[in-house]
């Protein structure tokens, strides 16, 4: 059973278009997150939510955003991609304030042509 | 906000010797503090997390120590295989909710 998955794993588009990667996790966590990882393996952190409310909004571009629709599911809608857009996208989950252990997605390799 | 640096960034070893990684963070509200394997094409895995209320955690060949006085701690992996090699992320949180990331160590193991 996958823990947290997303979809899709790649995702090869051209600049000014707007695409959703989706992710949902099974473990029953009430804290989700989205970050970016660029071509130097840095990862940073986009977004986080917690039983569906956003906490952490850090500097990321007004084209980028999260909807949770519910617990389980914590979805990243990108508007007007750019060059500067590609890179690989993480999903990841925790348990919240009974546990800060983080489960990630197998991720998204977004190229933006 | 948190800063954590990690050394070295690249790190290669002789199968069967160990491997030290080392992290250093900035905040000493950060009471948490998790270190992830990355595979190629895979997303980071949680190998071990240590919290500020304890000095050193063990699990099998893995360890990780804290240093909360000087804020730094090191993941050490003992009698290294060639299935080790991977990238090797540290980070540091004080919430749950935001998480600090190192810049990554990637290890080669050489059989």
């Amino acid at each position: 059973d996958t823990a947290v998955s997303q979809t899709p794993k790649y995702l090869v588009t051209q600049m000014g278009n707007d695409k959703s990667i989706k992710c949902e996790q099974n473990l029953g966590h009430d804290t989700m997150y989205w970050y970016k990882q660029d071509s130097k393996k840095f990862l940073k952190i986009m977004f986080s939510y917690n039983n569906k409310e956003l906490i952490i909004n850090e500097t990321v571009p007004n084209r980028f955003s999260p909807k949770s629709p519910d617990k389980a599911h914590l979805n990243l809608h990108i508007n007007s991609l750019e060059l500067g857009d590609s890179a690989v996208y993480f999903c990841a989950s925790s348990p919240g304030t009974s546990g800060f252990e983080q489960y990630f997605g197998p991720g998204t390799r977004l190229t933006v042509t | 906000g948190e800063n954590v640096e990690q050394h070295p960034s690249t790190l290669s070893v002789q199968e069967g010797d160990s491997a030290v990684i080392k992290c250093t963070y900035s905040d000493s509200a950060s009471n948490y503090f998790p270190w992830y394997k990355q595979e190629l094409g895979k997303g980071p895995q949680l190998i071990i997390d240590i919290r500020s209320n304890v000095g050193e955690k063990k699990d099998q060949r893995i360890a990780v120590t804290l240093n909360k006085t000087a804020k730094h701690f090191s993941l050490h992996i003992t009698e290294t295989q060639p299935e080790d090699s991977a990238v090797y992320f540290c980070a540091a949180s004080y919430t749950g909710n935001q998480f600090y990331f190192g810049t990554g160590t990637s290890l080669t193991v050489i059989p």
